[in-house]
């Protein structure tokens, strides 16, 4: 089956830093990958998304790239902000599939 | 539209006894996936049901069980809880079928004693 491993599982940057969370997956079946942030005492939210028939996504401060050859994708935040800080996940699906979570990364924006 | 609803928010209970949680999905979405989440085992996928069919499971004991209605809500069920199963159990929706996006709950916080 899937597995999704992530890095680093703790970062701390300076505000107005780059943040770059990484996620590798195993399985060249799943073509569907989503960030998730969870604040503290809340749900996880739906921050970002790519399919695997595109090669990057930006959303403002934050962007996905996917590289599918090396089976990795990548979370980057810029221009951090305090209420960046939380715990970010990756996930890996496909068609029929179930999510597969990373174990997650918990991301410290210093003022 | 209303976002996806959990209840209870919040439950004891003791070892032993067994315990029934409830998701409403979003309106219009007919994929409702369980997922139990702990500090060191992060999201663990439960379940999923699509038009009322289990169509995924995860690795979990034949203790955990759902069920999905006619309507998309769901349930879930643990019987004869064990300290371990004190987690959030979260629940998640999406349209189903051809689309992905899932949009979580806001969890089932299981206190077992």
């Amino acid at each position: 089956g899937e597995n999704v491993e992530q890095h680093p599982s703790t970062l701390s940057v300076q505000e107005g830093d780059s943040a770059v969370i990484k996620c590798t997956y195993s399985d060249s079946a799943s073509n569907y990958f989503p960030w998730y942030k969870q604040e503290l005492g809340k749900r996880p939210q739906l921050i970002i998304d790519i399919r695997s028939n595109v090669g990057e996504k930006k959303d403002q401060r934050i962007a996905v790239t996917l590289n599918k050859t090396a089976k990795h994708f990548s979370l980057h935040i810029t221009e951090t902000q305090p209420e960046d800080s939380a715990v970010y996940f990756c996930a890996a699906s496909g068609y029929g599939q179930n999510f597969v979570f990373g174990p997650g990364t918990r991301l410290s924006v210093l003022p | 539209k209303a976002g996806v609803t959990q209840t209870p928010r919040y439950l004891i209970k003791t070892r032993g006894q067994q315990v029934t949680l409830s998701c409403s999905p979003i309106s219009g979405h007919r994929s409702v996936s369980w997922y139990q989440q702990t500090p060191g085992q992060g999201l663990q996928f439960l379940f999923e049901y699509f038009s009322e069919t289990q169509r995924n499971k995860g690795n979990f004991p034949g203790r955990f069980s759902g069920r999905q209605f006619s309507n998309s809500r769901s349930e879930m069920n643990v019987s004869t809880l064990e300290l371990g199963d004190s987690a959030l159990y979260l629940c998640a929706s999406s349209l189903g079928r051809d689309t992905y996006e899932q949009y979580f709950g806001p969890g089932t916080r299981l206190t077992v004693t």
